[in-house]
């Protein structure tokens, strides 16, 4: 079975700042599908960013991008330039490429951006 | 092209009555997923449908939980006679159909149960 760790269950840091979120995981898969998921206050899940265990490239949506380690499986998340709208909670998750297609999640990291 | 929708986005019930969760998912996409997220935590994979069909309820506590996605109409998450600990937020997700590989799955803004 596959689990994902999420080891900073808060952080905060001033606005414009770059903050790093950390995720580790474990599986015996070898291909697989790795996302960050955010959840404002208002509860909605919303994709941030996505990567493909295949891909040796790390993954980068404007100022959100991975740090992906397949050999030590971590998954760490980057945002640069943070603004307060980044405030929520984030959630990675892991996919398997084939098969069962139920993502299994992280307990999450509550960040918050300071003005 | 419209999200997700789950309705009703809060639901209050006693215990012992029956709670009905509904989800319909984006266009297109004929593939869906219900996951619980209890307080303070991460979701939790439930059940992943497809029209007509349970492809995986391995998440699904055995008794009083079903879920249904028929040919016409939304996916139903049905609790019976709920207790206390059923109280949480149950999201539904929905992804076109997989070919051969994972693809994102998008998430409605959830139902939050609240069982008195």
């Amino acid at each position: 079975a596959q689990t994902v760790t999420q080891s900073q269950p808060e952080m905060s840091v001033q606005e414009a700042e770059t903050v790093t979120l950390s995720c580790t995981y474990d599986t015996s898969e070898s291909n697989y599908y790795l996302f960050w998921y955010k959840q404002p206050p208002s509860r909605q899940m919303i994709l941030v960013i996505r990567q493909e265990a295949y891909k040796q490239q790390n993954a980068t949506e404007n100022r959100f991008s991975v740090n992906f380690q397949k050999a030590a499986k971590s998954f760490s998340l980057k945002i640069s330039d943070s603004q307060l709208g980044d405030t929520a909670m984030y959630f990675c998750a892991f996919g398997k490429r084939q098969g069962a297609q139920k993502l299994v999640f992280g307990q999450g990291t509550r960040l918050t951006i300071n003005p | 092209n419209a999200g997700v929708m789950q309705n009703p986005r809060h639901l209050v019930r006693r215990r012992g009555q029956e709670a009905r969760l509904r989800c319909s998912p984006m266009k297109g996409h004929s593939h869906v997923y219900w996951y619980r997220q209890l307080p303070e935590e991460g979701l939790k994979f439930m059940v992943y449908l497809q029209k007509e069909n349970i492809i995986d309820e391995s998440g699904m506590p055995k008794e009083r939980f079903s879920a249904e996605f028929p040919k016409e109409g939304p996916s139903i998450l049905r609790i019976q006679q709920v207790v206390r600990g059923d109280s949480a937020a149950y999201f539904c997700a929905s992804s076109p159909p997989p070919q051969g590989y994972v693809d994102t799955q998008y998430f409605g803004p959830g139902t939050r149960l609240t069982v008195l």
